[in-house]
């Protein structure tokens, strides 16, 4: 069973909307991450919380805002899309901060 | 410029062999994390080193912070090690941020 669930798996977006992508985890964990990756490009880190403090935040725009409801949920919504948001979008955690991190399997989000 | 520079990009192995795949660091990092693509997308953490060598299984890891580098060593290799590799290190800057590197794309082949 996966332990860090992200919904919904795919997601297909207009342009100058707004959208919420969920994450929980049932790891126990303190910490929850997401990182976003773009076409032909690595993974790249956008946010840290620890226990749903903002810990670091790497992303350029106000558009994208983490929202932790729980201490095992870190959503993300993202208003106002854009094209150059299309990207698969990963959840994950740690027990604290700096330490081996658990992926879940992504949202994959395409904004035409 | 990339800070995590990871080699090869793909590489093709029959089963029983082995090779090593490595990540150079332009920067000193603090740790280092392998990750291994699996079928469902989901990226599953093989190794956490913050130095010296970790083995399991037929999978071994090193990282030398000194040097910056950092290598995955995969011996005896099965069909079902094929995949997309990934490296992901720590700066020193004391944040929790993970800096990937591009991958790499191993097939095994029978």
């Amino acid at each position: 069973d996966p332990k860090i669930i992200q919904k919904p798996k795919y997601l297909v977006a207009v342009t100058g909307s707004e959208k919420i992508l969920i994450c929980e985890q049932y790891l126990g964990h303190n910490a929850m991450y997401w990182y976003r990756q773009s076409a032909k490009k690595p993974l790249e880190f956008m946010f840290s919380y620890s226990y749903q403090k903002l810990m670091d935040n790497q992303t350029a725009s106000s558009r994208f805002q983490p929202q932790s409801s729980k201490k095992n949920h870190l959503d993300l919504q993202i208003t106002a899309l854009k094209p150059d948001d299309s990207a698969t979008y990963f959840c994950a955690s740690s027990p604290q901060g700096a330490e081996t991190l658990y992926f879940g399997s992504g949202t994959r989000l395409t904004v035409l | 410029g990339d800070q995590v520079e990871q080699s090869p990009s793909a590489l093709s192995l029959h089963e029983g062999t082995g090779s090593a795949l490595r990540c150079n660091f332009t920067t000193t990092m603090r740790a280092v994390q392998w990750f291994r693509k699996n079928s469902r997308g989901s990226l599953i953490n093989l190794f956490y080193l913050a130095s010296g060598t970790k083995e399991n299984g037929r999978l071994k890891s090193a990282f030398d912070s000194k040097e910056r580098y950092s290598t995955l060593h995969i011996r005896d290799a099965q069909l079902e090690d094929s995949g997309t590799y990934f490296c992901a290190a720590e700066a020193s800057s004391g944040s929790w941020q993970l800096i990937f590197g591009s991958g790499t794309q191993l097939t095994v082949m029978p």
